[in-house]
């Protein structure tokens, strides 16, 4: 069974809308992170958490903006999509303590198509 | 910052013939983890193996990576390809001494197995 699930899983939208991605994890973690993946450049870090209500920015954190608002779901936001941002996303849940500290554990990914 | 570095973004080989994937890495902090995560097509990123110990040997699933301090290398080797092992592999780095809720991914390796 999954435990870290996201939605949708494909979308598109228009130029200057608003998308949000959503992801929900059952593991119980106390992080949860946003990537993207593109050819060239592999996973960059858009945003993470450490726990609900907290969000931090990542290594290409513009053009995004997190919600974290309970331990978990955390979206990652686009208000003003561009072009630019067509890519895949994935959600991670991970622990800094315990006998997996560090691992994270990742979704299925969001295909996104900005026109 | 921290920095991963695999310089090779495309590796393909014949069935067979050993495989070797380059890792290499920086970081001011002496207590790094470094991890390799494998992206199958169609799947969730998920851990291969991982280690923080220098000059010993991890095995997973037929892959080996051994962390080298000095030469701040993680460089990943499976004795013999298959085709199941054609995927998109990512080396990371999570420096424990500093903000150790991140993990550093490098660009990705895409390792295609021909017959």
């Amino acid at each position: 069974e999954a435990a870290v699930t996201q939605s949708p899983r494909n979308k598109v939208a228009v130029t200057g809308g608003k998308v949000t991605l959503s992801c929900n994890q059952t593991n119980n973690h106390n992080n949860m992170y946003w990537y993207r993946q593109d050819t060239g450049h592999g996973l960059r870090l858009i945003h993470y958490s450490y726990g609900a209500g907290s969000t931090e920015k990542g290594d290409i954190p513009d053009g995004y903006k997190a919600s974290r608002p309970s331990q978990e779901n955390f979206s990652l936001i686009l208000e003003l999509a561009t072009p630019s941002q067509t890519s895949v996303y994935f959600c991670a849940s991970g622990d800094l303590g315990g006998p997996n500290q560090d691992t994270q554990y990742f979704g299925p990914g969001t295909r996104l198509l900005v026109l | 910052g921290d920095s991963v570095t695999q310089k090779e973004g495309l590796v393909t080989l014949t069935e067979g013939l050993p495989v070797m994937l380059n890792c290499t890495y920086q970081t001011i902090y002496s207590n790094a983890f470094l991890f390799w995560y494998v992206h199958y097509l169609n799947e969730s990123p998920r851990l291969l193996l991982k280690s923080s110990t220098d000059n010993k040997r991890t095995e997973h699933q037929g892959f080996h990576a051994t962390l080298h301090k000095s030469s701040s290398s993680f460089h990943l080797q499976k004795s013999s390809a298959q085709l199941s092992d054609s995927a998109l592999y990512y080396c990371a780095l999570s420096d424990r001494g500093g903000s150790n809720a991140k993990l550093t991914f490098g660009k990705g390796t895409k390792l295609s197995v021909k017959s």
